[in-house]
């Protein structure tokens, strides 16, 4: 079965531009979390969606948006970007029906740098 | 914000030695679960263990489970350069998936 996709893999942007993340779940998954990674903050959640609906959110401002479609693929946005969105951006897939207990697979992650 | 504090930050050993690194937690969890980081990629679930479990094993990964204490510590036995990683601990409080990962241990396995 194949693992958790994201692309692309690495992104420079500069600030003020804004960016879209893609993750391709494990198939059969229909729960996909969003992570920031940085080296101060460490590894904190964006969001979840689960069967195109949003579920939970972190503590991220406006500008970080997300979305499901039909397929469980899920993208991210980021827009007027700043450098503090620098970062590795991890994508987990999960079968998470609601409220059980699962174990989240990673993808590789996206290396966002913004210049 | 972290839940989980991981302790030590950094820890070197030789290789064949036992490395051991703990997680403390704040809030009362469902779950809590170990994973690997390789430099600067995905991470790699190790091994889940729920809150009503105190000891779990899966090859040479040995992982406890104290939530009176709100503590967990994972232990490698037999280390090997290949286990040199980031190693962290995620808490599920419930619901739905929010998953809060701790500040990591970084690992160094010498040859």
């Amino acid at each position: 079965k194949a693992g958790v996709t994201q692309t692309p893999r690495y992104l420079i942007k500069t600030r003020g531009q804004q960016v879209t993340l893609s993750c391709s779940p494990i198939s059969g998954h229909r729960s996909v979390s969003w992570y920031q990674q940085t080296p101060g903050q460490g590894l904190q959640f964006l969001f979840e969606y689960f069967s195109e609906t949003q579920r939970n959110k972190g503590n991220f401002p406006g500008r970080f948006s997300g979305r499901q479609f039909s397929n469980s693929r899920s993208e991210m946005n980021v827009s007027t970007l700043e450098l503090g969105d620098s970062a590795l951006y991890l994508c987990a897939s999960s079968l998470r029906a609601s409220g059980s207990t699962d174990t989240q697979y990673f993808g590789p992650g996206t290396r966002l740098t913004v210049l | 914000s972290q839940q989980g504090e991981e302790d030590p930050q950094a820890l070197s050993i030789q290789e064949g030695e036992n490395a051991t690194m703990n997680c403390s937690y704040k809030t009362s969890i469902n779950n809590l679960q170990w994973y690997r980081q390789n430099s600067g990629r995905g991470l790699v679930h190790l091994i889940l263990i729920r809150s009503n479990e105190r000891e779990k094993h899966s090859g040479r990964l040995r992982v406890t489970l104290d939530t009176s204490k709100k503590s967990s510590s994972l232990l490698i036995t037999a280390s090997r350069a290949a286990d040199t990683a980031s190693y962290f601990c995620a808490t599920d409080s419930g619901g739905y998936q929010k998953v809060t990962f701790g500040t990591g241990t970084k690992l160094q396995v010498i040859p």
